[in-house]
């Protein structure tokens, strides 16, 4: 089973639609998340951190779910521009405090 | 302007030679990472380093090698020991190893023939 998995997509979303996906991890000593962006053939960029409580950065929303182990990135009012690869980044205190990056989830906006 | 830049984009390179890759950053992170990334796929750890003159072996360190003798450089070695080195190579660098995001250059694109 890999570390931190997600759903490749990708996932086709109409322009102003709400897209929500999820990421799984498998290692219950995992410390941080972090959601990172990536455009085709770029590297990746920072999109939020994730914290306990949940946080919000304008139409985004990220959540954490410890007991059930995953993490979820809410897109509202999806833009032309959100189009891209959203990877879920793990810090896994057991792997030496290494980050591991699940394989991404493809999102598509269409007008 | 801060940040982290890697040289050059695009390297093409015969099989059997050495390459090397170079990262610098001057964001004055202590920890600089090279990840390998192929078509389609996630990215994984070939080395990191946490401070000058140390490093570690991530997961594919085979067939690869760094060094650290300055805070804002991290150059890697794609030896001719490494069987699949045609890859999108990324550095990055972060302030400390817990709990600290991590940054990343613009990636270099080897291709090996």
């Amino acid at each position: 089973r890999k570390e931190v998995e997600q759903d490749p997509g990708p996932f086709n979303v109409p322009e102003g639609a709400t897209v929500a996906f999820n990421c799984t991890y498998s290692n219950s000593a995992s410390q941080s998340f972090f959601w990172y962006r990536q455009d085709c053939r770029k590297e990746p960029k920072l999109l939020m951190s994730v914290y306990s409580s949940g946080n919000e950065d304008g139409r985004f929303t990220a959540q954490l779910n410890r007991a059930s182990q995953y993490i979820s990135l809410l897109i509202r009012d999806s833009k032309l521009s959100d189009s891209a690869t959203y990877l879920c980044v793990v810090n896994i205190k057991a792997a030496g405090n290494k980050l591991t990056f699940g394989g991404g989830t493809r999102v598509l906006v269409k007008p | 302007d801060g940040g982290i830049t890697q040289s050059p984009k695009y390297l093409f390179r015969k099989e059997g030679q050495n390459v090397t890759l170079s990262c610098e950053q001057n964001l004055n992170h202590d920890a600089m990472y090279w990840y390998r990334q192929d078509p389609g796929q996630g990215l994984r750890l070939i080395y990191y380093s946490q401070i000058v003159n140390d490093f570690q072996k991530g997961d594919i360190a085979e067939g690869y090698s760094v060094s650290r003798e300055k805070k804002e450089s991290f150059p890697l070695t794609v030896t001719s020991a490494q069987k699949n080195p045609t890859a999108f190579y990324l550095c990055a660098s972060s302030a400390g190893t817990v709990n600290y995001e991590q940054y990343f250059g613009p990636g270099t694109r080897l291709t090996v023939t």
